[in-house]
């Protein structure tokens, strides 16, 4: 089935590391897009990426990383700089008509 | 910057009836708008997507309206059933937005039986 993939799906990380969250698109969209939603909030946009080996910041890109070394691909490193990364993280990818998919989200805690 | 509003924030109405729910943006100069459905824990699935060129989308019981002039969008779901209770978030896009698109906080329906 073509699709979003999100792993892992739940995260426990302890100050000072950094955590890496996945996401793999076999829907053959160029455009990947990365999320965050917080209770009480609207999603926010981390990081995004129009074409493979491109990506730019969004609304709340301090503490957060990207690569975007293949089309499927658009994994999102957490970094230790990240002051408050307990949140639910989205990934989403638009078709060509511009409606946007999601996967099921990872839901990363700080211990 | 493009601001998007949802109202209510909470709706709780017995099963079997019609009810909607409102969304309300800033920019008129919209590309698409899309509503969406979230389940505790889960991602968003896409449940209507309206261009700038349409008026309304219809898929089953539910019906999307756009009015770029005044800013808004409303869903419409007829015949509420228990099943429906989830939040529905609107989203945005404007003209030459390769930053994606712009959400609401969202409306957590509940459907009582």
């Amino acid at each position: 089935d073509g699709g979003i993939t999100q792993s892992p799906k739940y995260l426990f990380r302890k100050e000072g590391q950094n955590v890496t969250l996945s996401c793999e698109q076999n829907l053959n969209h160029d455009a990947m897009y990365w999320y965050r939603q917080d209770p009480g909030q609207g999603l926010r946009l981390i990081y995004y990426s129009q074409i493979v080996n491109d990506f730019q910041k969004g609304d709340i890109a301090e503490g957060y990383s990207v690569s975007r070394e293949k089309k499927e691909s658009f994994p999102l490193t957490v970094t230790s700089a990240q002051k408050n990364p307990t949140a639910f993280y989205l990934c989403a990818t638009p078709s060509f008509t511009g409606e946007l998919f999601f996967g099921e989200g990872s839901r990363l805690t700080v211990l | 910057k493009q601001e998007v509003t949802q109202i209510p924030a909470a709706l709780s109405v017995p099963e079997g009836e019609n009810l909607v729910l409102n969304c309300s943006f800033t920019d008129s100069a919209i590309y698409n708008l899309q509503w969406f459905r979230q389940d505790p824990g889960k991602g968003l699935t896409s449940l209507l997507l309206i261009q700038s060129s349409q008026r309304e989308q219809t898929s089953g019981r539910l019906n999307a309206s756009l009015d770029k002039s005044s800013g808004r969008s409303t869903l419409y779901i007829a015949a509420s059933q228990p099943g429906d209770s989830a939040t529905y978030l609107c989203a945005v896009r404007i003209w030459g937005g390769a930053d994606g698109l712009t959400f609401g906080k969202g409306t957590h329906l509940i459907i009582q039986p």
